[in-house]
């Protein structure tokens, strides 16, 4: 079936330190690509989305990147604080909803 | 605007006990979801519905169902809980569905955390 690998699944980087998440999609219909944070006893919140006729989309210090060829795209997240410390998902939409696993980000001070 | 809210946060049912999950959300939207999150895993769609009176399965409907009465609320209901139902509950809704033009973002409420023992 159609499914989204996400990678690395524990990202442990200094503050100030630059972060990379990856994500690989298999449905080729997928056209809406959101990445959402999650913190500790919360529900996911979106923080920045990217459809599949643009190639790159910045929001201050976090960038998602998509290459549709590869069926891949990515989320950076430059300066990191602490407070970027939370679970991040992909998510690639088409047909269905798909999420990927997560990827567990610590920013140590 | 509270968002999408959830009740309870947190619950401990017996094997075969019943139960309902209650969400809500005050946007006026007229697509809401409901996943749940196992450990270590991604989301996985249960049901969902498209406006008041309409739902569909998702992914991993077994085990539970749902309504849509009205277009703020979409409750889950647990008819016999297993312990394979232990997870944490996302009720989510959004203007759009899935692959319309639009706003396809999904507003999750906080959880509930379902303990099936």
């Amino acid at each position: 079936g159609e499914n989204v690998e996400q990678h690395p699944s524990t990202l442990s980087v200094q503050e100030g330190d630059s972060a990379v998440i990856k994500c690989t999609y298999s449905d080729s219909a997928s056209n809406y690509f959101p990445w959402y944070k999650q913190e500790l006893g919360k529900g996911p919140q979106l923080i920045i989305d990217i459809r599949s006729n643009v190639g790159e989309k910045k929001d201050q210090r976090i960038a998602v990147t998509l290459n549709k060829t590869a069926k891949h795209f990515s989320l950076h997240i430059t300066e990191t604080q602490p407070e970027d410390s939370a679970v991040y998902f992909c998510a690639a939409i088409g047909d269905k909803l798909i999420f990927g696993t997560g990827t567990r980000l610590q920013v140590f001070p | 605007n509270a968002g999408v809210t959830q009740t309870p946060k947190f619950r401990i049912l017996k094997i075969g006990q019943s139960m309902t999950l209650q969400c809500t959300q005050d946007m006026n939207h007229n697509y809401m979801y409901w996943y749940r999150q196992d450990p270590g895993m991604g989301l996985k769609l249960i049901y969902y519905s498209v406006g008041a009176g309409i739902t569909d399965k998702g992914e991993v409907p077994n085990g539970y169902n749902v309504s849509r009465s009205t277009t703020e609320d979409f409750p889950l209901r647990l008819e016999l809980a297993a312990p394979s139902q232990t997870s944490v509950y996302f009720c989510a809704s959004s203007y759009h569905s899935m692959g319309n033009r639009g706003s396809e973002t999904q507003y999750f409420g906080p959880g509930t955390r379902l303990l099936v023992l």
